[in-house]
């Protein structure tokens, strides 16, 4: 059964503090990895699509990166504005679905 | 702002009742996906609708139906509630039919049935 999960599920951080949260999946075939951000009480935001292993992309402070087991995303030097649950989800060659994490609560403190 | 609107925001309603969620998509967008966030299970697919025509179909009980008219607008329909239907009910949509397209969620409407 295709599975995302991800890890920590919260997680706080001083201003300034990088740090990095996880996406492991397993699929019978990767079609595509998806980043978004959500908001309280707010639909998710679209960041990223990642689509093959070693592909990497940037959005000022955020890095997403793409193995063939896990995704990444790195938050550098966050503030707080980056405080927001962070779900990533999988498009896989057997369904016509994405297949969303949980997500990871991230606090950034001033 | 997505560009896509959803209403009501909130809804509060007993057990067994029947209540209809509805969804503007994004101008010129022509797929129109819907979505079930509970703390307990994440956000789960329900639904896909492209062009009018049903497209996908995901964890979407007997009891829930969807229609997506000629105008693009969606509706998704929740019939005998039940107390584990109270959730956050997301609407998305995207240009395309196919999952490579970005897709822009909703502000969501938070079902309560008490």
């Amino acid at each position: 059964e295709d599975q995302v999960t991800q890890s920590p599920e919260a997680l706080r951080l001083q201003e300034g503090e990088s740090s990095s949260l996880n996406c492991s999946y397993t699929v019978s075939g990767l079609r595509g990895l998806f980043w978004y951000r959500q908001d309280p009480g707010k639909g998710p935001e679209f960041l990223f699509t990642l689509y093959s292993a070693g592909e990497e992309k940037e959005k000022e402070r955020l890095k997403a990166t793409l193995t063939k087991k896990e995704s990444f995303l790195h938050i550098t030097a966050p503030k707080p504005e980056d405080s927001a649950t962070y779900l990533c989800a999988v498009r896989t060659v057997n369904t016509d679905k994405l297949i969303f994490g949980t997500g990871t609560r991230l606090q950034v403190f001033p | 702002d997505s560009g896509v609107t959803q209403t009501p925001k909130h809804l509060i309603t007993a057990t067994g009742q029947r209540v209809t969620l509805r969804c503007s998509p994004r101008s010129g967008d022509l797929s129109v996906y819907w979505y079930q966030q509970s703390l307990d299970q994440g956000l789960q697919f329900l639904i896909q609708y492209y062009n009018g025509e049903e497209r996908a179909k995901g964890n979407i009980l007997e009891r829930f139906s969807a229609q997506q008219f000629p105008d693009l607008h969606s509706e998704l329909n929740l019939s005998s509630l039940e107390l584990g239907d109270s959730a956050l009910y997301f609407c998305a949509s995207s240009v395309g039919a196919g999952l490579s397209y970005e897709q822009y969620f909703g502000p969501g409407t938070r079902l309560t049935v008490t």
